[in-house]
């Protein structure tokens, strides 16, 4: 079945460094993929829409420069979040969506990311 | 746009109890619907599906059957274990995106 590999699952980083995690799809194309962020105890919440080759859709109150968003390949998209701050701490989910085969939306396992 | 809405929880249960989450949806069409759970740590897992109205999903001894009449798509199992304690998503696909619930924890005690 359709797997989807999120990397890293957790993170630790200091005020003001970036953060890079990585969301790949290990045996289908995906020319679409999504980020989520998951505050503690709450639904998750559509940061932005990946698509492979071009600029990222970012929902509104989502800043595009603080969380940048690469689509480099049809089975890798990366989400970088720069110059983190303690309140960027969350859990970061991606999915992928598969059109070929099973039609559906897989999700990568989640990036926990504590910046302290 | 569509949306859906579920049940807030917590819910707490004991083992071998009968579980209902309410889950129901507003939508234009005849979306396909999901449930999704996330265990404690992890990213969301998909539970089960219904693709069309009266179908029923099913998976690990859960049920939720499409009802287009009451719109609405609640998942139910006749006797939760503890390792069903997880928080639950409903969930229906937006053109280019899903759409969750709020999500609903369960706690299943012994």
């Amino acid at each position: 079945g359709a797997v989807v590999s999120q990397h890293p699952s957790w993170v630790i980083c200091k005020s003001g460094t970036s953060v890079k995690i990585e969301c790949r799809s290990l045996d289908f194309q995906a020319t679409t993929m999504f980020w989520y962020r998951q505050f503690p105890k709450q639904s998750l919440m559509l940061m932005a829409t990946s698509n492979e080759g071009s600029k990222a859709t970012y929902e509104q109150g989502v800043e595009k420069d603080k969380f940048l968003i690469n689509h480099a390949s049809l089975t890798l998209s990366t989400l970088t979040v720069t110059s983190a701050h303690p309140e960027d701490s969350s859990f970061y989910i991606c999915s992928a969506l598969q059109v070929q085969g099973f039609y559906g939306y897989t999700f990568g396992s989640g990036t926990r990311l504590t910046v302290v | 746009g569509d949306s859906v809405t579920q049940m807030e929880g917590p819910v707490t249960l004991s083992e071998e109890a009968f579980l209902t989450i309410n889950c129901t949806y507003t939508a234009t069409g005849y979306p396909s619907l999901f449930w999704y759970v996330q265990y404690p740590g992890e990213g969301l897992q998909l539970l089960l599906k219904a693709t069309k109205a009266d179908d029923k999903g099913s998976n690990k001894g859960f049920e939720a059957t499409y009802r287009k009449e009451t719109t609405s798509f609640h998942l139910e199992k006749g006797s939760v274990q503890v390792s069903d304690s997880a928080v639950y998503f409903c969930a229906l696909p937006e053109t280019h995106d899903m759409r969750f619930g709020a999500g609903t924890r369960l706690t299943v005690k012994p």
